[in-house]
């Protein structure tokens, strides 16, 4: 089962920022937080991971909230392109394998 | 460069028929993954392999499912006597390695698989 909970759907306004949620107030001490994104009829693609620290990126930016219980991924100015299901996972840097993908949030771009 | 290809993009068959899905992971990626999604789903683990061994298939449903990689680079997903509920889209990943190492996954499209 899936370790992380996120809303379903969220809307935002093209060039505004978006903020997608992510809660995983199981997360153990050594488990990462990863985003993936999912346009419509793609494979997933990779965004960003962290630790505890916030992290940036040429895509986005990850804030790790203190107690780790919870996440922000952050597109600073959302496209239309950015129409995607947003993947929150939570797993070991060190264990190879499996990602375990939730449901996601559909995030909805609109001009 | 090239990324992960996966054929055919779209796979029609008849239930009790015997499918194969081919993927062509990014060159030198030790690592490949094999996951299914159904519509309105996350991607669904099935198996992964590091070099030509199986590392986990604890996410194949049953024994009709099936996969092989026989000299490290491309993968075949082999599903036999096909079932209406194996429809889906089975997506492959690769990355460079699956173990102590930076774990971003590189998906292919997909292959879309309806079993009539």
């Amino acid at each position: 089962d899936a370790k992380t909970t996120q809303p379903p759907s969220m809307d935002c306004a093209e060039g505004r920022a978006a903020n997608l949620p992510c809660n995983h107030s199981t997360i153990s001490g050594n488990e990462y937080v990863y985003w993936y994104r999912q346009i419509h009829s793609q494979g997933p693609q990779y965004i960003i991971h962290g630790l505890k620290n916030n992290e940036t990126n040429e895509m986005a930016s990850l804030i790790i909230t203190e107690d780790r219980k919870s996440s922000t991924l952050i597109l600073p100015h959302a496209t239309l392109r950015d129409t995607a299901v947003y993947y929150c996972i939570v797993r070991a840097y060190n264990q190879g394998g499996k990602l375990i993908f939730g449901q996601g949030t559909e995030l909805s771009v609109k001009p | 460069g090239a990324g992960v290809s996966q054929t055919p993009s779209n796979k029609v068959t008849e239930k009790g028929k015997y499918v194969e899905l081919r993927c062509d992971p990014i060159s030198g990626h030790t690592a490949l993954y094999w996951y299914r999604q159904s519509l309105g789903q996350g991607p669904e683990f099935l198996i992964y392999f590091q070099g030509t061994g199986a590392a986990d298939d604890s996410g194949l449903p049953n024994d009709r499912f099936f996969a092989v990689r026989p000299e490290g680079s491309v993968s075949t997903l082999k599903i036999q006597r096909t079932e209406r509920g194996d429809s889906a889209v089975y997506l492959c990943a690769s990355s460079p390695q699956a173990g102590f190492s930076y774990n971003e996954q590189f998906f292919g499209p997909g292959t879309r698989l309806t079993v009539l």
